[in-house]
């Protein structure tokens, strides 16, 4: 199967303070990886799409310099949270497209619980 | 515009009834991919079904199954015999070209499942 981990699943944090989160593709080379917040009894947003070794592409009201995104290998993209606010509170899914695969192939993480006092 | 609308925000049944999770879409794309993912309350996205759009054939997964109808831009989800365990979120998706270069996932509100046993 095709695992996608996240580290770590939660965190809470005080507000100003910087929090990383990790998205591990486990048993395949994930090309593109993609991020989504989700709020409370809200759908899944997508924030960027990250490529290995290239910058994030950003959606449209996300703030890049706020949500930094490296994806420095095939099987690992990280998220930071930088100064960190109580708005910043929410659920972060990451999901990886398999490498050499059919584009509509994404795998989702379990995901992370952020809480920002 | 790409757009999923999941016009059920919540739905309760009893245990054994069958229930139906309605979802249209809009697309201009010709080619393009449709998805079914269970957010449980643990939260990580449970994959379900991909359809492409040139696939319309109905499909039955156990007690699931899935009506995939192009004229209506519909594609709609079936449990039958619900069970307790099938409460949780869930979301329609869709994927096609216009949604960016790495087919973005567009998703629906979500529609929550309640089974009362």
């Amino acid at each position: 199967g095709a695992v996608v981990s996240q580290h770590p699943s939660w965190v809470i944090c005080k507000s100003g303070t910087s929090v990383k989160i990790e998205c591990r593709s486990l048993d395949f080379q994930a090309t593109t990886m993609f991020w989504y917040r989700q709020f409370p009894k809200q759908s899944l947003m997508l924030m960027a799409t990250s490529n290995e070794g290239s910058k994030a592409t950003y959606e449209q009201g996300v703030e890049k310099d706020k949500f930094l995104i490296n994806h420095a290998s095939l099987t690992l993209s990280t998220l930071t949270v930088t100064s960190a606010h109580p708005e910043d509170s929410s659920f972060y899914i990451c999901s990886a497209r398999r490498s050499g695969t059919t584009k509509e192939t994404q795998y989702f993480g379990p995901g992370t619980r952020l809480l920002v006092l | 515009a790409q757009k999923v609308t999941q016009a059920q925000t919540e739905i309760s049944v009893v245990e054994k009834e069958d229930v139906t999770l309605d979802c249209v879409y809009e697309t201009r794309d010709t080619t393009y991919y449709l998805f079914w993912y269970k957010q449980p309350p643990s939260g990580e996205l449970v994959f379900l079904i991909r359809r492409n759009s040139f696939d319309e054939q109905n499909e039955i997964s156990g007690r699931y199954s899935w009506n995939f109808q192009k004229s209506t831009s519909s594609f709609n989800f079936t449990i039958t015999a619900s069970q307790v365990v099938d409460s949780a979120v869930y979301f329609c998706a869709l994927s096609d070209t216009f949604s960016g270069g790495y087919n973005k996932l567009i998703f629906g509100a979500g529609t929550r499942l309640a089974v009362h046993p």
